[in-house]
């Protein structure tokens, strides 16, 4: 089942910060996030795994709730290479192919 | 950090010929590779799992017979597309993952333009 994300699309200027949410219907085993720039391959962020965790990564971090149904990723102090397409795809056991969100298209501008 | 390579980048062919896809995993053992397909500003759609030296896993939809794919060593996976035709062009993303809960790591993709 796909997981929901929101916004679909947001503009930020350069130093500005955003939350991307990733939500499922069904508790989850892992949340993956990716960040996909136009016509290259997706990179790996960062994975979550346990209910209430938070991960950082420099100034982009995520968190996954205690129910694990909800993750978000908070980009803070934006900065105009953290433009793209950020997915989230998530697990419902640890042997089950992730499913990808439909994207959320960030434009971080000067 | 890991390494996937994929090969061709792009390919241009005539409606009817078949076009072999490599992926490989440079610098680990990639224990499952997975197969997307991505049309222009569309998530990515899972065509199937494979593991080594087992038969892919196919999504429903895929026609196993149509995208046949070879995983015969932990870092190579092949993907080929018979007797492709213009409503088979898309983007096509091969990652690979190790052993337990593991990032999956992509390639750079493959565009396929049928004419």
């Amino acid at each position: 089942q796909q997981p929901v994300q929101s916004p679909q699309a947001v503009i930020l200027r350069e130093g500005e910060d955003a939350v991307i949410n990733c939500s499922s219907s069904k508790a989850l085993y892992s949340v993956h996030w990716y960040r996909q720039k136009h016509g290259e391959a997706p990179v790996f962020l960062m994975i979550l795994l346990k209910g209430g965790e938070q991960k950082g990564h420099e100034k982009i971090s995520a968190s996954f709730n205690e129910k694990k149904q909800q993750s978000s990723l908070y980009l803070t102090a934006s900065q105009l290479s953290y433009s793209g397409t950020y997915f989230c795809g998530t697990a419902v056991s640890g042997n089950t192919p992730l499913v990808f969100g439909k994207g959320t298209r960030l434009s971080v501008i000067a | 950090g890991a390494v996937v390579s994929q090969h061709p980048s792009r390919v241009i062919c005539k409606s009817g010929t078949s076009v072999k896809i490599e992926c490989r995993s440079l610098d680990f053992q990639a224990t499952t590779m997975f197969w997307y397909r991505q049309f222009p500003k569309q998530s990515l759609m899972l065509m199937a799992t494979s593991n080594e030296g087992s038969k892919a896993t196919y999504e429903q939809g895929v026609e196993k017979d149509k995208f046949l794919i070879n995983h015969a060593s932990l870092t190579l996976s092949t993907l080929t597309v018979t007797s492709a035709h213009p409503e088979d062009s898309s983007f096509y993303i091969c990652s690979a993952s190790g052993a337990g809960v593991q990032p999956q790591h992509f390639g750079d993709g493959t565009r396929l333009s049928i004419l």
